[in-house]
């Protein structure tokens, strides 16, 4: 398996863009994890999904943020429009309910 | 719901020395715990975890324990290498669905 895919893995956009993160989870994993990363911050859970089903989005920043998984093997986090402060790593996970999580590579995102 | 705390937040240690971080957890129902480690730059991945019906596990260098009564968990490096310094995260299942609880981290630096 070739674990779970990000893409991109790096992003520049300016100010009041939007941008979409893509991820593929793990073939036979039930449940998807959005997470973003800053020194500031740590590993913060945006929204996660189980049976492609939004459990939780109480992660999620504002508005601007919004996240689909319209079938098992594919999810999106969409920021409109982006701000400075969104510039973050980004990582999509995968896993069974219950088991250790299979992270990405992360999208590293930086916004001018 | 399920919370997390991790020590400590940073540690160094000389190449051939011990490491040990500790994390508590306060959902007396969560029931598994990983740990991962995230080099700089890469994507956290699990090194070990343990299921709250078993008190320690091993694997070569690394062990992880666990103590349900006081609701903590530990994680022990032995004869640390320089390629041991990373950061560290621990995490317990937590909510009714399971999802993973993070800790802040522990940066950890061994010097040769």
């Amino acid at each position: 398996d070739a674990g779970v895919i990000q893409s991109p893995r790096h992003e520049v956009t300016e100010m009041g863009q939007e941008v979409t993160l893509r991820c593929k989870p793990i073939s036979g994993h039930n449940s998807l994890f959005w997470y973003r990363q800053t020194m500031m911050r740590g590993l913060e859970l945006l929204i996660y999904f189980n049976n492609n089903v939004p459990i939780d989005d109480s992660g999620m920043p504002e508005d601007r943020f919004s996240a689909k998984m319209p079938n098992a093997s594919f999810s999106t986090l969409k920021i409109q429009p982006s701000e400075p402060r969104d510039s973050a790593v980004y990582f999509c996970a995968s896993s069974l309910v219950g088991y250790g999580y299979t992270f990405g590579s992360g999208t590293r995102l930086t916004v001018v | 719901g399920e919370n997390v705390e991790q020590h400590p937040s940073t540690l160094s240690v000389q190449e051939g020395d011990s490491a040990v971080i500790k994390c508590t957890y306060s959902d007396s129902a969560s029931n598994y715990f990983p740990w991962y480690k995230q080099e700089l730059g890469k994507r956290p991945q699990l090194i070990i975890d343990i299921r709250s019906n078993v008190g320690e596990k091993k694997d070569q260098r690394i062990a992880v324990t666990l103590n349900k009564t006081a609701k903590h968990f530990s994680l022990h490096i032995t004869e640390t290498q320089p390629e041991d310094s990373a950061v560290y995260f621990c995490a317990a299942s937590g909510g009714s669905q399971g999802n993973l609880i993070f800790g802040k981290g522990t940066k950890l630096s061994v010097k040769p």
